[in-house]
């Protein structure tokens, strides 16, 4: 089956600071790509997503390329806020007709003031 | 709009006792899900149920069954409770089985001593 090996956390930066979240899966077929947020206490938000090759998803100033012959798809932010604290979890549809979610283990970003 | 709603917020359960934990949407989606959040392992989905009148197993579904009450709501029926059920449960939904982009509740906090 699908799987997605997220960069481990906790990352803590300073606010302004570049942010990048790598994630890289493994797959059949062709499988569409998320990035999901979850802010305390909460449920889990979808951020953004890409659904074929070299799609590139954006939001809220983060963005991530689906890059096929890498299999990565790497969360980037050019300067972090304080709100942006959370935790980021990359995922990925299994392939076949039920497209259920695969993910990530989660990274915690913390942003300091 | 409520979204995804999801009752209790917490529980505490000793070993043994059973509880079902319910979840509602109101977007008029055909697919639900439930999943469970354990720290370092991401969501596993337990139970999905891709339209009302079915339901199938995900990755762990020992231990749990499912009700696809009507298409509003999916209850997650824990039998009789173990300490590895401690973790935290969140029901989703999504337009149908094929759609990628799945809408979270705000989860429930199980404890079983």
């Amino acid at each position: 089956g699908n799987s997605v090996t997220q960069m481990e956390g906790p990352v803590t930066l300073s606010e302004e600071a570049f942010l990048t979240i790598n994630c890289t899966y493994t797959a059949t077929g062709y499988p569409s790509l998320f990035w999901y947020v979850q802010y305390p206490g909460e449920g889990l938000q979808l951020l953004l997503k890409a659904t074929k090759a070299d799609d590139k998803g954006s939001n809220k100033g983060f963005e991530a390329t689906y890059r096929k012959e890498t299999t990565s798809f790497h969360l980037e932010k050019g300067s972090v806020q304080v709100s942006d604290s959370a935790v980021y979890f990359c995922a990925t549809t299994a392939s076949g007709s039920a497209r259920q979610l695969t993910f990530g283990s989660g990274t915690q970003l913390t942003v300091l003031p | 709009n409520a979204g995804v709603t999801q009752t209790p917020k917490f529980q505490v359960l000793k070993t043994g006792q059973s509880m079902t934990l319910q979840c509602a949407q109101d977007m008029n989606h055909n697919s639900m899900y439930w999943y469970r959040q354990d720290p370092g392992m991401g969501l596993r989905l337990i139970y999905y149920s891709a339209s009302e009148g079915t339901t199938d197993k995900g990755e762990v579904p020992n231990g749990y069954n499912v009700s696809r009450l009507n298409k509003r709501e999916f209850s997650l029926r824990l039998e009789s409770a173990a300490p590895s059920q401690t973790s935290v449960y969140f029901c989703a939904s999504s337009v149908g089985i094929r759609t990628d982009t799945q809408y979270f509740g705000p989860g429930t906090r199980l404890t079983v001593l």
